[in-house]
C-alpha cells in the first residue's frame, strides 16, 4: 500500500506571493503518477497538474509548476504569483494501476488580499 | 473528460432514516468509485462499483451500510442507511477514464453534502 502525507494543514499568503505545498509519499511501486488536485469551497475536486514518475522534467501548468524528487519521494507544488480564487484545499495524490488513487490529507491554502 | 452530476447536492436527515445518493456520468464509464469525506479530512474510499458485478468495499465500509447499485455504465447510487449524526459528511462519487493510456484519469462529482440530526 502506498503512503501519502502533506505535512501542512493550514498556510497562508499574501496575494501575489508564491507559496509551495509539500507533499512527500512512500511506495515500492516503480510506475506510478502523482497529482495535485484542488477542493475550493464549492466541493468540486479540480485536477490542477499531473506528473508522470517515469518523467525527469517537472510538470508544469501556467502559473502552477511541482518539484518532483523521485529518489527522495517528494512532489511539491509551487503556486506563483497567488490569486484570491487559488483560496481551497489542495491534496497531493499517488496513483498506481495496482491501488488506484491514495489522497492526502491535504493543505488548506488561504490567500489574504 | 467526463462530467458527472450528484443528487441530492445537500440534505439534512434524521437519525435512523437512509438517503440515497444518485450519480449520473454523461459517458459510458466501467469503474465508478464512493468516497466519503468527513469535516475537514480527506477522501477515503467507501467502494469500487464495477457495472454487473457486486461493488467491493474498502476495510471499515459494509455493503449492510452503504448499499451500491450500478444498473448500467452511466449511473450509480450510494445509500447511507440507519444513519447516525457520525454519518455527517460530503459524499463523492468518482470516475475513472480508461483511454487506453498509461493510467487512468479520475474525475469527480461535486459532492453530495449530509447533515444527520
Amino acid at each position: 500500500a502506498q503512503t501519502v502525507t502533506q505535512s501542512q494543514p493550514e498556510m497562508s499568503v499574501q496575494e501575489a506571493e508564491t507559496v509551495t505545498l509539500s507533499c512527500t509519499y512512500d511506495t515500492s511501486e516503480s510506475n506510478y503518477y502523482l497529482f495535485w488536485y484542488k477542493q475550493p469551497p464549492s466541493r468540486q475536486m479540480i485536477l490542477v497538474i499531473r506528473q508522470e514518475a517515469y518523467k525527469q522534467q517537472n510538470a508544469t501548468e501556467n502559473r502552477f509548476s511541482v518539484n518532483f524528487q523521485k529518489a527522495a519521494k517528494s512532489f511539491s507544488l509551487k503556486i506563483s504569483d497567488s490569486q484570491l480564487g487559488d483560496t481551497a484545499m489542495y491534496f497531493c495524490a499517488f496513483w498506481c494501476r495496482a491501488d488506484g488513487l491514495t489522497f492526502g490529507k491535504g493543505t488548506h491554502l488561504i490567500i489574504q488580499p | 473528460s467526463a462530467v458527472i452530476s450528484q443528487k441530492p447536492s445537500r440534505d439534512i436527515c434524521q437519525r435512523g432514516t437512509s438517503l440515497t445518493i444518485q450519480c449520473q456520468v454523461d459517458s459510458q464509464v466501467t469503474m465508478m468509485f464512493w468516497y466519503r469525506q468527513q469535516p475537514g479530512q480527506s477522501l477515503t474510499l467507501i467502494a469500487t462499483a464495477n457495472q454487473g458485478s457486486e461493488a467491493t468495499y474498502e476495510s471499515g465500509f459494509v455493503i449492510d451500510k452503504f448499499p451500491i447499485s450500478r444498473p448500467n455504465l452511466t449511473f450509480s447510487t450510494l445509500t447511507v442507511s440507519n444513519m447516525s449524526p457520525e454519518d455527517s459528511s460530503i459524499y463523492l462519487c468518482s470516475v475513472e477514464d480508461d483511454w487506453g493510456g498509461p493510467y487512468n484519469e479520475q474525475f469527480f462529482g461535486p459532492g453530495t453534502r449530509l447533515t444527520v440530526l
